[in-house]
């Protein structure tokens, strides 16, 4: 079982729509959790982070937390053309702060 | 603030030789990850260094070591290339590199080895 796995996607969606992306974990002592952005050809760059279960929002994004069942999804609502790109959950302990783990990533394509 | 830089971008290597990619973290920044990305395994950490120390360390062979200097820049050698080893090299920095904090990517390097 692979320590963080996400939808593999690709994910397609109409501009205006929800994206849902999904993503669970094995370790139950993971303690935080990002979503970053990834456009092809370039480096990842943090949407969301998440520490506690439950909602958080910031703008067409949010994350939800749910350690008990050891998911954690990213809604991303009013999707645009420029959302277009490949979404990596990533994982980290509280002893191990420097070392994140990576989903695989789930390619999101917004239709216009 | 500056973000996080990297050099080179792109290098060409063959196979046998090795290879140093350099990265800067913010300023202020003391706690450098580094990371391999291939399309085929994804996004593999390598491992990561805080005040010159190796804190963490992934599932990596010998031959991928790294250090940090007491300006908290950092570098990374892979010696006796293999054409497996090509792949994007991202460095990322965060201020102590505990578990709530952020880390930010560089621009990576884009390695290939024929």
């Amino acid at each position: 079982q692979k320590e963080v796995e996400q939808n593999s996607g690709p994910l397609s969606v109409p501009e205006g729509a929800i994206a849902s992306l999904n993503c669970t974990y094995s370790d139950r002592g993971s303690q935080s959790f990002f979503w970053y952005r990834q456009y092809s050809g370039k480096s990842p760059e943090l949407i969301m982070s998440i520490y506690s279960n439950g909602d958080k929002e910031d703008g067409r994004f949010t994350a939800q937390l749910n350690k008990a069942s050891q998911y954690v999804s990213l809604l991303i609502r009013d999707s645009q053309p420029s959302d277009s790109a490949t979404y990596l959950c990533a994982v980290s302990t509280y002893n191990q702060g420097g070392k994140l783990i990576f989903g695989q990533g789930t390619e999101l394509s917004v239709k216009p | 603030k500056a973000g996080v830089t990297q050099t080179p971008r792109y290098l060409i290597k063959t196979r046998g030789q090795q290879v140093t990619l350099s990265c800067s973290p913010i300023s202020g920044h003391r706690s450098v990850s580094w990371y391999q990305q291939t399309p085929g395994q994804g996004l593999q950490f390598l491992f990561e260094y805080f005040s010159e120390t190796q804190r963490n360390k992934g599932n990596f062979p010998g031959r991928f070591s790294g250090r940090q200097f007491s300006n908290s820049r950092s570098e990374m050698n892979v010696s006796t290339l293999e054409l497996g080893d090509s792949a994007l090299y991202l460095c990322a920095s965060s201020i102590s590199g505990g578990a709530p904090e952020t880390q930010y990517f560089g621009p990576g390097t884009r390695l290939l080895v024929l």
